[in-house]
């Protein structure tokens, strides 16, 4: 199985300023990579797919870049409702895995 | 277009739950279709998926033998089967549908199924 390990955990940071989410795959992925936004008490949100296609309608400010086994979800100016979990989620092989999680919280 | 679950409930160590899942504003079998599971506090788990080119089931290590999925296309909707069930199990079950065909990337959530397993 593909482990996904995200990091950081927790990331600190105010509105405004720049995100940056990594994802580490055990295996290359090559570029079947999504991103995905949760918020509490919601099912989980498509951001990004196959490593830096944005989902329909995300505003422009999201960015995802990588291939192999390094992938980066980016944004560039946090808005309030930017502050969420965020998971990354490998279509590679089977078993679909996916990472552990970032959470975005406002410092 | 949407997508909804039911099903869920508590139920004691080794009994089974039936999920469903109600697709609205599209054809269903056109697209996989996946469950993902949430235990409480915790992150998303790939349970299982249906394909809709030749509906092969795929299944997690942890559930293979125990849960089934299903699709009725004559009443738009995706099922999982659980069998006895463990106290790990417990978790909200989402299904989601794929972008298209038999890509494994989720447009659309349903808002999810809390599967409770106590005694």
């Amino acid at each position: 199985e593909i482990v996904l390990t995200q990091s950081p955990a927790t990331l600190s940071l105010s509105p405004g300023e720049r995100a940056t989410l990594s994802c580490r795959a055990s295996q290359s992925v090559d570029t079947y990579l999504a991103w995905y936004q949760q918020k509490p008490g919601q099912a989980p949100r498509l951001l990004i797919y196959d490593a830096s296609n944005r989902a329909t309608g995300l505003p422009a400010r999201f960015s995802g870049s990588g291939s192999g086994t390094d992938f980066t979800l980016s944004i560039s100016s946090l808005e309030p409702e930017d502050f969420a979990l965020y998971y990354c989620q490998q279509r590679r092989d089977w078993p679909i895995t996916f990472g552990q999680g970032t959470r975005l919280e406002i410092k | 277009v949407q997508l909804l679950e039911s099903g869920g409930g508590s139920v004691q160590p080794g009994g089974s739950l039936r999920l469903s899942c109600a697709a609205s504003g599209f054809t269903l079998r056109n697209f996989l279709m996946t469950w993902v599971r949430q235990p409480p506090g915790q992150g998303l788990e790939w349970v299982s998926a249906l394909s809709a080119s030749d509906n092969t089931a795929y299944y997690a290590d942890s559930v293979r033998g125990r849960f089934t999925i299903a699709r009725d296309n004559s009443q738009n909707t995706v099922s999982l089967q659980m069998n006895s069930l463990r106290a790990d199990d417990t978790a909200v079950y989402y299904c989601a549908k794929s972008t298209y065909s038999d890509k494994s990337v989720y447009d659309l959530w349903g808002q999810g199924t809390l599967v409770t397993v106590s005694s």
